[in-house]
C-alpha cells in the first residue's frame, strides 16, 4: 500500500527566505504526483503536477521536482512571502486516471513578516 | 474558471440521521471523489466514481455510501450519521487520463 510522508510537518522561516518541502512516497510505481495548498478551513487548491516521466515542474516563484525511483519529491519557494503561509500537501496517483490519490499528512508553513 | 461546488459548507446534525452531501462539477469529468480530513489522519478516501453509476469503495467506506446518477454530480450519503462522523469533507474530480484534480471548498459536518 501506497503511503506518502512529508517533512517537517511545520516550518516557521522569515519573510524572503528560499525554501525546500520535501515528500516521500515508498512505491516508485507512479502515474503522478501533485502538490496543493490548503489556507485554513478550505479546500485544496492544485499547485503543480509533475506526470512520471517528467523531473520538474514550475509554476512562477514553485519548482517542483521528482525523482521517481528514490521515490522523492521537493517543493521549492523561492523568496517566501507572508501569504505564502499555508499547508501544502503533496499526493500521488499511483495509476492512470482511475485510481484516488495517496495524500501526504502536509508541511503546515508560517512565513514571518 | 473550473468550479467543484459543494452545497453545504456547515451542517449540523443528530446521531441516527441520514445526511446528504451534494457536489457538483462544470468541467465534464469522468473522476469524482469524496475525501475527509480529520487533524492528525490527513486526507482518506472514502468512495470514488469514474463515471455515471459506477463507483469503487476507497479507503473508509464503512458507514457512508455515494451515488453518482449525472455526470457532473456526486452524492455523499451518511445512512445513520454518527459522531465519529464529524468532520470536514471533500469531494474533487479530474479527467479519467489523471490529470490536475481539483477540489471544492468543503463541507463541515458536526454530528451531536
Amino acid at each position: 500500500k501506497q503511503e506518502v510522508t512529508q517533512i517537517p510537518a511545520a516550518l516557521s522561516v522569515p519573510e524572503g527566505e528560499n525554501l525546500v518541502l520535501n515528500c516521500s512516497f515508498t512505491d516508485s510505481a507512479i502515474y503522478n504526483l501533485q502538490w496543493f495548498r490548503q489556507d485554513p478551513g478550505k479546500g485544496l487548491t492544485s499547485l503543480l503536477l509533475i506526470q512520471s516521466s517528467q523531473r520538474e515542474q514550475t509554476s512562477g516563484r514553485l519548482n517542483a521536482s521528482l525523482d521517481k525511483s528514490s521515490g522523492r519529491s521537493t517543493l521549492y519557494i523561492a523568496a517566501s512571502q507572508p501569504g505564502d503561509s499555508a499547508t501544502y500537501l503533496c499526493a500521488v496517483n499511483g495509476w492512470a486516471g482511475r485510481r484516488a490519490l495517496t495524500f501526504g499528512s502536509g508541511t503546515r508553513l508560517q512565513v514571518q513578516p | 474558471d473550473v468550479k467543484v461546488t459543494q452545497s453545504s459548507r456547515y451542517l449540523v446534525k443528530r446521531t441516527g440521521e441520514k445526511v446528504f452531501l451534494e457536489c457538483v462539477q462544470d468541467m465534464d469529468h469522468e473522476n469524482m471523489f469524496w475525501y475527509r480530513q480529520d487533524p492528525g489522519l490527513g486526507l482518506r478516501l472514502i468512495y470514488f466514481s469514474y463515471d455515471v453509476k459506477m463507483k469503487e469503495k476507497g479507503d473508509i467506506p464503512e458507514g457512508y455510501s455515494v451515488s453518482r446518477e449525472k455526470k457532473e454530480r456526486f452524492s455523499l450519503i451518511l445512512e445513520s450519521a454518527s459522531t465519529n462522523q464529524t468532520s470536514m469533507y471533500l469531494c474533487a474530480s479530474s479527467t479519467l487520463g489523471g490529470g490536475t484534480i481539483y477540489f471544492g471548498e468543503g463541507s463541515w459536518l458536526t454530528v451531536v
